[in-house]
């Protein structure tokens, strides 16, 4: 059974990047049918797509943050990351990684609460 | 993209059915059978409880049943259990080639 685990720092400054690694335990990465994802949650409130990546590299991000994402892939070490950058409070958020299988996220991460503050 | 139109609170009694509603356009739900359902506990991640408007995965009771028409998706869950009580999303591929997902229904159970 595929799990995940975000990582990456709890406090970051804005105008800063936020970065966050997602490992991938039990399955590869390189699966084919899987895309791996990157979903938020300000507190209190809704779920927000970021964007996702198949292992090939291709990636989908969302319009309202394209401008401001990375997401990618590193197949040797069973990973793939985000980098949001130029953050503000309002990028304050858990942040989820999740796979998307089944034409909907089936796996989720735990979360990592990261907060943006000077 | 405009998040999904889900009532914000919905309740029930156990042992009875209750019907979440998911509202959103031709450009997402009503456009596509790639709706899903996520359960969520406070302080733990989402859960997915239905993908394709209506298919349970594995493991998922099959209290658990999801629908469509037009442009609004629903999710109603039969025999209320105390342990349903949660937020509820639902989300749908839009024609953006993107994912937006509806702003969470809380489920009492009375």
């Amino acid at each position: 059974q595929v799990q995940l685990q975000e990582s990456g720092p709890g406090l970051v400054k804005p105008s800063q990047t936020l970065s966050l690694t997602c490992t991938v335990s039990g399955g590869s990465i390189s699966s084919g049918g899987y895309y791996w994802s990157w979903i938020r949650q300000h507190p209190g409130k809704g779920l927000e797509w970021i964007g996702y990546i198949y292992y090939s590299g291709s990636t989908y991000y969302n319009p309202s943050l394209k401008s401001r994402v990375t997401i990618s892939v590193d197949t040797s070490k069973n990973q793939f990351s985000l980098k949001l950058s130029s953050v503000t409070a309002a990028d304050t958020a858990v942040y989820y990684c999740a796979s998307y299988r089944l034409d909907a996220f089936d796996i989720w991460g735990q979360g990592t609460m990261v907060t943006v503050s000077s | 993209q405009s998040a999904l139109t889900q009532p914000a609170s919905v309740s029930g009694s156990p042992g009875q059915s209750i019907t979440i509603s998911c509202t959103g356009t031709s450009s997402d739900v009503g456009g596509y059978n790639y709706v899903s359902w996520y359960q969520q506990h406070p302080g733990k991640a989402p859960k997915l409880m239905i993908y394709e408007v209506s298919n349970r995965p594995s493991g998922v009771s099959n209290r658990f049943s999801g629908s469509k028409s037009g442009n609004t998706a629903s999710l109603t869950i039969s025999g209320l259990q105390a342990e349903d009580e949660a937020d509820y999303y639902c989300s749908s591929y839009t024609s953006s080639s993107t994912w937006v997902f509806g702003g969470g229904t809380k489920l009492t159970v009375l």
